[in-house]
């Protein structure tokens, strides 16, 4: 079945600098890629996702790109601010299958 | 519109003792799963649902947990003859359909087993 590996387990950058988080998957079928944020005690939520037809994708602060060939994914946050700070876990997921979730990194924005 | 609810919020059981959690899916999703969240951890998936049958139960940790879903709505989620290693927040999630759909969260359900 598919494994989500997700890397760093814990990232601090300064408020303002860029975070990258990576994950890489092993099921070659895979091909939808959500990312969700879980703030300190509330529910985790989609932030971004992206569909294996395209390469990259961008919303504001966040981006994602995907490399189907080297099957990684990766999760970038530019200007980060205090509100950025959470766990954000990565996914993988094949037409009609059960979505995997990476183990999560935990992200640290330092004033 | 309405989110996905869970209840209770917060559970506190002895340890041997049966717990019942539950899960109302947001209207109209078919897909529904339940994953644990240990503190400070990752979301371990238990089970999934896609209307009232459970494809793929391969994450329940042992035979003390079962979980149904009737009507293609509200899920349950039993734990029989709790541990204390089961406590844990209980997460439960639905979507339109199974993979490559946005999954909504519920709250989840807090168990501590004393």
């Amino acid at each position: 079945g598919e494994n989500v590996e997700q890397h760093p387990s814990t990232l601090s950058v300064q408020e303002g600098d860029s975070a990258v988080i990576k994950c890489t998957y092993s099921d070659s079928a895979s091909n939808y890629f959500p990312w969700y944020k879980q703030e300190l005690g509330k529910r985790p939520q989609l932030i971004i996702d992206i569909r294996s037809n395209v390469g990259e994708k961008k919303d504001q602060r966040i981006a994602v790109t995907l490399n189907k060939t080297a099957k990684h994914f990766s999760l970038h946050i530019t200007e980060t601010q205090p509100e950025d700070s959470a766990v954000y876990f990565c996914a993988a997921s094949k037409r009609d299958d059960k979505i995997i979730f990476g183990k999560g990194t935990r992200l640290h924005i330092l004033p | 519109g309405a989110g996905v609810s869970q209840s209770p919020s917060n559970k506190v059981t002895e340890k041997g003792k049966d717990v019942e959690l539950r899960c109302d899916p947001i209207s109209g999703h078919t897909a529904l799963y339940w994953y644990r969240q240990s503190l400070g951890q990752g979301l371990e998936f238990l089970i999934y649902f896609q209307g009232n049958s459970a494809p793929d139960k391969s994450g329940l940790p042992s035979d003390r947990f079962s979980a149904e879903r009737t009507g293609g709505s509200v899920s349950t989620l039993t734990i029989q003859r709790t541990q204390q290693e089961d406590s844990a927040v209980y997460l439960c999630a639905s979507s339109e359909n199974r993979g490559r759909e946005t999954q909504y969260f519920g709250p989840g359900t807090r168990l501590l087993v004393l």
